[in-house]
């Protein structure tokens, strides 16, 4: 079964740090690009950053620019999202999605179940 | 970066009807659109890809079309479970960028 669970999140002082995960698990995972998606308390989804499946490119959004790293650990088929600097505004639930860099089928297939991150003091 | 605009906002529709929601890219992007259904407190789950193809499981009534710039998801004799918010997505280059997404409730 293809599957992936994320984890990670919590409670964070603003300025902090916190470092996400993603497992995946049931298919290749090198043949993927991945996805962290984010949806802040009443609000619709936002694409935060995407790396592909051989981890050779990253992408972000303006409003984490800077401030997350994602990266990938293809002998653990897991991929992270490293946040720093955190904000009041960074807080939401997160997914991580699978993605698919070329081809319009893969995109957005699987999702995780999600991970809440609360920023406040 | 391309601009994704879903409309409506919100719409109230009854059991039985025919609901129609629109994603205008800012840019061409091919059919690299995919549409979702979010329940509350649920993950979303992926209705259409590719613009227009059915994902397994989902009900025949949901249908995707569109090409370009402009696409359609249209949910035909609407049911009491498809009561639920909608987002569409571009993936034809990044960053993705969603819809803001189409609040279906009951009329």
């Amino acid at each position: 079964e293809v599957q992936l669970v994320d984890s990670g999140g919590g409670l964070v002082q603003p300025g902090g740090s916190l470092r996400l995960s993603c497992a995946a698990s049931g298919y290749t995972f090198t043949n993927y690009a991945m996805s962290w998606v984010r949806q802040a308390p009443g609000k619709g989804l936002e694409w935060v950053s995407g790396i592909s499946g051989s981890a050779d490119s990253t992408y972000y959004a303006d409003s984490v620019k800077g401030r997350f790293t994602i990266s990938s650990d293809s002998s653990k088929n897991t991929v992270y999202l490293q946040m720093n600097s955190l904000r009041a505004e960074d807080t939401a639930l997160y997914y991580c999605a699978r993605d698919k860099i070329w081809g319009p089928n893969d995109a957005f297939d699987i999702w995780g179940q999600g991970t809440v991150v609360t920023v406040s003091s | 970066d391309i601009q994704m605009t879903q409309s409506p906002s919100a719409m109230s529709a009854s059991v039985g009807d025919r609901v129609t929601i629109t994603c205008r890219a800012s840019q061409g992007i091919s059919n690299y659109l995919a549409w979702f259904q979010q329940k509350p407190g649920k993950v979303p789950k992926r209705l259409i890809y590719a613009a227009s193809s059915l994902q397994s499981g989902v009900p025949s009534r949901f249908s995707g079309s569109g090409s370009g710039t402009e696409f359609t998801l249209t949910i035909n004799s609407l049911q009491p479970e498809d009561f639920a918010t909608y987002y569409c997505v571009q993936h034809n280059s990044y960053p993705r960028t969603f819809g803001q997404g189409t609040k279906v409730e009951i009329k």
